[in-house]
Parts: structure tokens; C-alpha cells; sequence
């Protein structure tokens, strides 16, 4: 069973901290990597994607890969109110058959507290 | 751009009755498309991906079943609803080809079973 795990919170932090959010998946073969953001009631949204080991930056957000380890983890900085919601892990079944099929995580809540 | 247009955003049936679900693609040619639900508080679960028109793949046994008339249309259909039935139901797209590429995700429709 391909798995991707996640706690599910809710991780509360202060207004302008760095939120730190984790994941771990089974799947080795594994290539691709995603977190989505989803407010209450709506859809998700992607906001990462990272394919190599390393770090990906893009504005206050920062993705983590380490697929020796099997972890992926997103860094929230100067955190706001309005990055409250919940942000799902997903991952690329593989093999994939050029499916782009994903393995969600259920997500951590996030709140950022003024 | 890309974009992807769902509909009803929500919708009561009641008990019995039939559903069907409309999920449209601009912008892109080919894509692979996916039906997931979303039970309240829960995580996603891919019930339905296609890559190509007519060709359907489904994850889970359930009474629901999904179509490809045409390359950007997605539809989700039932016979008659169950109470379990009841959830947010996503469609979303990916370019396809390589395997590795993210899903974007539609408004979604939010379906409450009397």
C-alpha cells in the first residue's frame, strides 16, 4: 500500500513565524513532489512542485526533498492569517504509465494566529 | 491559460435519484483527467482518471461511473444515489506524457444526499 503520511494538526503559529510542515512517503521509486494549499470548503490549490533533492524557493514558500530519507517538507515564512488552511503532500505513483496519478496525504490544518 | 470549469457548485438529490456531473478543460489538448470525492474532514480519494477520450480507469468499486464523450469532457454519473454519496467531488487535469506533471484541480461540486 503507497502511502503518504502526514499530521494532520492543527500546527498554530504566530503571525510572521516560520510554519513548518512535514511529510513522509513509502514509495521509493517516487519522482515528483506537490504541495497543495486548501481553504475551508475549496478546492486545492497547487503551490509547489519539486523534483530534486534540495531546496525550492519560490517567495516566502521553500521546499524540502531528501529522497534518501523519504521526506518532503514545506516552510511557510513570515507566516500570515490568510496562509491559514489546510496544505496537502502528494506524490507520483510509480510507475506512473504517464498517468500523472498522485497519492495524497489527508493534510495538515494550519493556523496563524495574529 | 489553462482553465477547468465544473458544474452545479452544489447540489441536493435525493435518495435514489440519478447525478450526473460536468467537468470541462480549455486551453489544452490530451490531457488526463480525474474524479476524486472528498468526505467532510477527510482526504481525497481518486475515484476515476482517463487518458484519453473513452478510456476510463476506476479506483474504487462503488455505483458510480464517469465518461469521456469528448478530449476535455469528464463526466461523473450515477444511476441512483446512495446516502454515502454525499461529499465534495473534484475533477482535475494534468498535461500527461511524461508522468511527472501536477494535477489542477476545478471548483468542485458539492453534493448533499436527503
Amino acid at each position: 500500500q503507497k502511502e503518504v503520511e502526514q499530521n494532520s494538526g492543527p500546527l498554530s503559529v504566530p503571525e510572521g513565524a516560520i510554519a513548518s510542515l512535514n511529510c513522509t512517503y513509502s514509495d521509493r521509486g517516487s519522482q515528483s513532489f506537490f504541495w497543495y494549499r486548501q481553504y475551508s470548503g475549496k478546492s486545492p490549490e497547487l503551490i509547489m512542485s519539486i523534483y530534486s533533492n534540495g531546496d525550492k524557493e519560490d517567495g516566502r514558500f521553500t521546499a524540502q526533498l531528501n529522497k534518501a530519507s523519504q521526506y518532503v517538507s514545506l516552510l511557510i515564512r513570515d507566516s500570515q492569517p490568510s496562509d491559514s488552511a489546510t496544505y496537502l503532500c502528494a506524490v507520483n505513483a510509480f510507475p506512473s504509465y504517464n498517468t500523472d496519478k498522485l497519492i495524497f496525504g489527508t493534510g495538515t490544518r494550519l493556523q496563524v494566529f495574529p | 491559460s489553462q482553465t477547468i470549469h465544473q458544474w452545479p457548485a452544489t447540489l441536493v438529490q435525493p435518495v435514489g435519484s440519478p447525478l450526473s456531473l460536468e467537468c470541462t478543460v480549455e486551453g489544452t489538448s490530451n490531457p488526463n483527467l480525474y474524479w476524486y470525492r472528498q468526505a467532510a474532514g477527510r482526504g481525497l480519494q481518486l475515484l476515476f482518471y482517463s487518458v484519453g477520450i473513452g478510456q476510463i480507469s476506476s479506483e474504487v468499486p462503488q455505483n458510480l461511473s464517469a465518461s469521456r464523450p469528448q478530449d476535455r469532457q469528464f463526466i461523473l454519473s450515477s444511476k441512483k444515489l446512495l446516502l454515502s454519496d454525499s461529499g465534495f467531488y473534484l475533477c482535475a487535469w494534468s498535461a500527461g506524457g511524461g508522468g511527472n506533471q501536477p494535477q489542477h484541480f476545478g471548483d468542485g461540486t458539492r453534493l448533499s444526499i436527503l
